[in-house]
């Protein structure tokens, strides 16, 4: 059964700290893993997009790894702002470059403390 | 910054009610899609467009009903609406010729049925 699996659930860091959070999944075939970053009561929004080949990818503070052997993805986020409060989820794609079908995650609750 | 819009933001309504939600984008994307969210839990897709007069439905069973006239856009109508009906539905589109197609999401209506 394709899953995207995250973790931890929540996560309460304080500002200026890093973080790690993990995506695990048994999509097959996979195309390519994204991270989004979802604010409450928004839509969400795409921070990195990395196909098979990709082991990193940078969007500012984010940083996003993939393992395609072990199927693991996470984002690190340096250096946090109360701005990164928020949900982030992992989906991951089973199809080429045309958006295939999507499996998403139940993300992870990130909360930044003063 | 998507340029994908959603109305209304939050809609309270009673029981057996016919509502639609509105979805504009002004992108040109030829592809959209309805998701429905809960508290917690994973994005479900309801319903998706690969253009105009073509709608199929997603892997969540859904009583509600989409159309795609024009390519910007897609509403989604509840013919009766229902308790079980409350959730977030999200809105989002995407263009079939870009590598690695970005999905950009509205901003969501919170819909709850009293």
């Amino acid at each position: 059964k394709n899953q995207v699996e995250q973790s931890p659930q929540s996560l309460i860091i304080l500002e200026g700290k890093n973080c790690t959070l993990q995506c695990n999944y048994t999509v097959s075939p996979f195309s390519n893993l994204r991270w989004y970053k979802q604010d409450t009561g928004r839509g969400p929004v795409s921070l990195t997009i990395m196909t098979f080949s990709e082991n990193t990818k940078s969007n500012g503070r984010y940083t996003a790894t993939l393992d395609a052997d072990t199927k693991q993805s996470s984002l690190h986020i340096t250096a946090s702002q109360l701005s990164d409060s928020a949900s982030y989820i992992c989906v991951v794609s089973d199809r080429g470059s045309t958006l295939g079908r999507l499996y998403f995650g139940r993300g992870t609750q990130l909360t930044v403390w003063p | 910054e998507a340029d994908i819009y959603q109305t209304p933001r939050y809609l309270v309504i009673g029981t057996g009610k016919k509502i639609t939600l509105e979805c504009s984008q002004t992108m040109g994307h030829d592809k959209m899609y309805w998701y429905q969210q809960d508290p917690g839990m994973e994005l479900h897709l309801i319903h998706y467009s690969y253009g105009v007069n073509s709608t199929e439905k997603g892997d969540l069973s859904s009583e509600s009903t989409v159309s795609r006239i024009r390519t910007e856009h897609f509403p989604l109508t509840l013919e009766s609406a229902r308790p079980s009906h409350t959730s977030q539905y999200l809105c989002a589109s995407s263009e079939t010729r870009a590598t690695n197609e970005k999905l950009f999401f509205g901003s969501g209506t919170q819909l709850s049925v009293l």
